[in-house]
């Protein structure tokens, strides 16, 4: 079984939808992110959280909110979708202060129409 | 700021040696990652230099220089699976360590 899954892993919705993308992990690890990745522009940072009561934002993190319900789950909601929020979207975890080395789920493929 | 810069593409023959370079711009340093990504795959970690040198792990290696800011991620032997893009990566200065700040990728292909 993978140890960072992510669900839905492709999803197509409409301008204005609230979405939610959900990311579990069987790693124990504390340390949990969104990223995003558009074509050329590598990954971005969206939001992380170094511990179930700790929530940071990132670069990018306008137009979208997250919740971490427990060490094991992270997930990111697009309150009210729009077409340029259409990208790859990456959730990762980490352990410690060993941020060098991120595990990443494989992805859920987004589609605002 | 930080940000890093890598090339975007390298074309390289099955059997050859490719050398990725990054140069990096940061308010602190504590390293530089590599990490691989098939089309449309997760980014996986290959490597992590946190002192200058090379560091080897079978057919990839890592170089860092502190002082010229500069890293790269040596493959040898480049097998067809190999293509793939090549990410960079430095840990950002922050809040409980900071977060990791990536490259925008080298898309490596390799021909037959």
């Amino acid at each position: 079984d993978a140890d960072v899954t992510q669900t839905p892993r492709n999803r197509i919705t409409k301008t204005g939808k609230r979405i939610m993308l959900e990311c579990s992990q069987t790693k124990g690890h504390d340390r949990m992110y969104w990223y995003r990745q558009d074509p050329g522009l590598g990954l971005r940072l969206i939001y992380y959280s170094f511990d179930v009561k700790d929530i940071n934002k990132g670069e990018i993190s306008d137009g979208y909110s997250v919740s971490r319900q427990a060490q094991a789950k992270f997930s990111l909601s697009l309150e009210s979708a729009i077409p340029n929020q259409t990208a790859l979207y990456f959730c990762a975890t980490s352990v410690g202060r060993a941020q060098e080395t991120q595990y990443f789920g494989p992805g859920t493929r987004l589609l605002v129409l | 700021g930080q940000s890093l810069e890598q090339p975007s593409e390298v074309t390289a023959v099955e059997g050859a040696i490719v050398q990725i370079n990054c140069t990096y711009q940061t308010s602190g340093f504590y390293g530089l990652s590599w990490y691989q990504q098939h089309d449309g795959g997760a980014p996986t970690f290959l490597s992590y230099n946190a002192l200058d040198g090379l560091e080897e792990t079978g057919r990839f290696s890592s170089f860092l220089s502190r002082s010229d800011s500069y890293g790269y991620l040596l493959l040898q032997e480049l097998q067809m699976k190999d293509s793939a893009s090549y990410f960079c990566a430095v840990r950002d200065h922050g809040n409980q360590g900071g977060k990791l700040i990536f490259g925008q990728g080298t898309e490596l292909s390799v021909k037959p």
